[in-house]
């Protein structure tokens, strides 16, 4: 079974919004990482954030990361039409790393 | 750098049949993933080396997968006798050591299984 698992499925938002797409998991982890895949293409890193750490930002990206919650979530701010892709969050435990079913995001123009 | 290279990018077979697909990662990266992706889903893991070591291998199905990667850098998936349900985009990725570092994947070949 998938450790992540991604909310919601399906996200459309108008180009300048931002969107927010969230990551939950079961067991205790090392980091989690979050990765971007246009169709029919290959998974690319977006950011990385450690179980010691809360919050990152990179570029338009912030990630922040609840270990007590067991949940991370991706906001991408003033969104474009290049950021519709599939987005999957990546757990690593134990030196396993297991991705969600990803969140599908519409930025329409 | 170069990216991780995968062939071919798109394979046909018939059920039954054998296929084998070919990675090369990133030079210099000591551990190489091979993931199964359905449509609609997201990356299973099905094998992970470390140099040449496997470290992972819970979820191939060792009947029919099998995997290697020799001297630590190339490494071949193959599939004997492939089934309907393993129509699917077959991604290899690489990174620097081990699930701490970012991975990179490459473009993936697209199996159909007719």
């Amino acid at each position: 079974s998938q450790q992540g698992e991604e909310d919601p499925q399906a996200l459309s938002i108008q180009e300048g919004e931002n969107a927010t797409m969230n990551c939950s998991y079961k067991t205790s982890i090392n980091n989690l990482q979050w990765y971007r895949q246009n169709s029919g293409r290959g998974l690319v890193h977006l950011i990385l954030i450690r179980s010691n750490e809360r919050e990152k930002h990179s570029g338009r990206l912030r990630v922040t990361l609840d270990t007590s919650k067991k949940s991370s979530s991706l906001l991408i701010t003033a969104s474009r039409a290049a950021d519709t892709a599939s987005y999957f969050c990546a757990t690593d435990g134990a030196g396993k790393s297991t991705f969600g079913d990803g969140t599908t995001l519409t930025v329409k123009p | 750098e170069a990216g991780v290279a995968q062939s071919p990018r798109y394979k046909i077979i018939e059920k039954r049949q054998s296929v084998a697909f070919w990675c090369n990662p990133i030079s210099g990266h000591a551990t190489l993933y091979w993931y199964q992706q359905i449509l609609g889903q997201g990356p299973k893991l099905l094998i992970q080396f470390q140099n040449n070591g496997v470290v992972d291998d819970s979820q191939l199905p060792k009947d029919r997968f099998s995997a290697e990667r020799l001297k630590g850098v190339d490494s071949t998936l193959k599939i004997q006798p492939a089934k309907l349900e393993d129509s699917a985009v077959y991604l290899c990725a690489s990174s620097r050591a081990d699930t701490s570092y970012e991975q990179y994947f490459g473009p993936g070949t697209r199996l159909t299984v007719t």
